[in-house]
């Protein structure tokens, strides 16, 4: 298994432009998680999914954040408009669920112009 | 919000020596997980103790939970320079969030 695969590795964009971030969790993992990850705020978890469901959306920032997630092997978190202050590590991670432990992606570096 | 913090925030030490890093946790918690995060990477699973457990061993690693107080430590033994990384702390509370701590960074000098 290529473990959960995020795409793109690296983006950079103009303030006011949509992002859109791409996630393919591990095949037969039922739990989804995107997290971001700045040097102030630490790993925040922003939703996640359970069968494709979100369960938890508590931690998304506001209305400029949303995330999808189609079919058991795709979800997308999309910032629309992008803000400066959006710039950071976004991870996608997947889990068997039931509490054990998460895949992380190798994650997507955000910068925000 | 933060729910694990991790203590100490940095820590050098010289290869070959254990490495102590502890975890202190705020609400009840069914599970808590370690994990390491090398410069630029996702992080990576690395161990996993149950509430009804104490102690866990995996590799060089040792893992100790103490709910009474709620907290926990990791322990690398006989540290290596490819130990360099930040190791965070993850509690799974009752409503089933993962939350992790802010991490502490681990330099193994030569």
């Amino acid at each position: 298994d290529a473990g959960v695969i995020q795409s793109p590795r690296h983006e950079v964009t103009e303030m006011g432009q949509e992002v859109t971030l791409r996630c393919k969790p591990i095949s037969g993992h039922n739990s989804l998680f995107w997290y971001r990850q700045t040097m102030m705020r630490g790993l925040e978890l922003l939703i996640y999914f359970n069968n494709n469901v979100p369960i938890d959306d508590s931690g998304m920032p506001e209305d400029r954040f949303s995330a999808k997630m189609p079919n058991a092997s795709f979800s997308t978190l999309k910032i629309q408009p992008s803000e400066p202050r959006d710039s950071a590590v976004y991870f996608c991670a997947s889990s068997i669920g039931g509490g054990e432990g998460y895949t992380f992606g190798s994650g997507t570096r955000l910068t925000v112009v | 919000s933060q729910q694990g913090e991790e203590d100490p925030q940095a820590l050098s030490i010289q290869e070959g020596e254990n490495a102590t890093m502890n975890c202190s946790y705020k609400t009840s918690i069914n599970n808590l997980q370690w994990y390491r995060q090398n410069s630029g990477r996702g992080l990576v699973h690395l161990i996993l103790i149950r509430s009804n457990e104490r102690e866990k061993h995996s590799g060089r690693l040792r893992v100790t939970l103490d709910t009474s107080k709620k907290s926990s430590s990791l322990l690398i033994t006989a540290s290596r320079a490819a130990d360099t990384a930040s190791y965070f702390c993850a509690t799974l509370n009752r409503d089933d969030k993962i939350i992790f701590g802010k991490g502490t960074r681990l330099h193994i000098l030569p």
